[in-house]
């Protein structure tokens, strides 16, 4: 069974930092590309971040670049986003989900981790 | 400006056909596959489409789903109540180099 599990959320006050991380279980980790997407409350998804299976190619949504880094760790079957200088409007449920087949299709999502940016 | 345009809102009577757009442009859906999510209050959005027109395991022959262009189409066939969620078109942008979501639309079953 595939399972993803966010973890690192919290309150945190508006220029701080947080470190989510996400355990895969359930399938082979190293051989798909991995996405971070947030749910802000009582809005649609946004797409925040993507990784290729080795790490090779990283994407970040505007609204983040330079500000958060995703990476992860296949040993550890581990995906993580590091998160600085952290607003307001980042306020939100964070799911890590899987990508299967490259195509920006996102299979599995985890229950998520929220992160509320308040002072 | 958002990347994709859909409906806010769509409605249906139980039994009939409901059919949610989303617009995009030549340098995503034009380019890309798109893929669909459901979405209940509460929950984590489900892959209901991928690669435009494919449904995952479990998901019923009732959601397919199409692309022409810059545009791509999500159909309800025989709308049922347990229907009523948040959809969502989603694909990658190539000039841009980024995830985009559509805004959502929410069905209603009357």
């Amino acid at each position: 069974e595939v399972r993803l599990v966010e973890s690192g959320g919290g309150l945190v006050k508006p220029g701080g930092s947080l470190r989510l991380s996400c355990v895969a279980s359930g399938f082979t980790f190293s051989t798909h590309s991995m996405n971070w997407v947030r749910q802000a409350p009582g809005k649609g998804p946004e797409w925040v971040s993507s990784m290729t299976s080795s790490g090779s190619h990283i994407y970040h949504a505007d609204s983040v670049k330079g500000r958060f880094t995703m990476s992860r760790d296949n040993a550890k079957s581990s995906l993580y986003l590091q998160m600085n200088s952290l607003r307001v409007e980042d306020t939100a449920v964070y799911y890590c989900a899987r990508e299967p087949r490259g195509n920006q299709d996102l299979d599995y999502w985890g229950q998520g981790t929220l992160v509320t940016v308040s002072s | 400006q958002p990347l994709l345009t859909q409906p806010p809102s769509v409605s249906a009577a139980p039994g009939q056909k409901v059919t949610i757009s989303c617009s995009g442009s030549s340098s995503n859906i034009g380019s890309r596959y798109v893929s669909w999510y459901q979405q209940f209050p509460g929950t984590v959005p489900k892959l209901l489409i991928y690669d435009n027109d494919k449904r995952p395991s479990g998901i019923p022959d009732r959601f397919s789903a199409s692309k022409s262009g810059t545009s791509a189409t999500l159909d309800i066939t025989g709308v049922q109540t347990g229907d009523e969620a948040d959809y969502y078109c989603e694909t990658w942008d190539g000039s841009l180099e980024v995830g985009v979501f559509g805004g959502g639309t929410k069905l209603t079953v009357l």
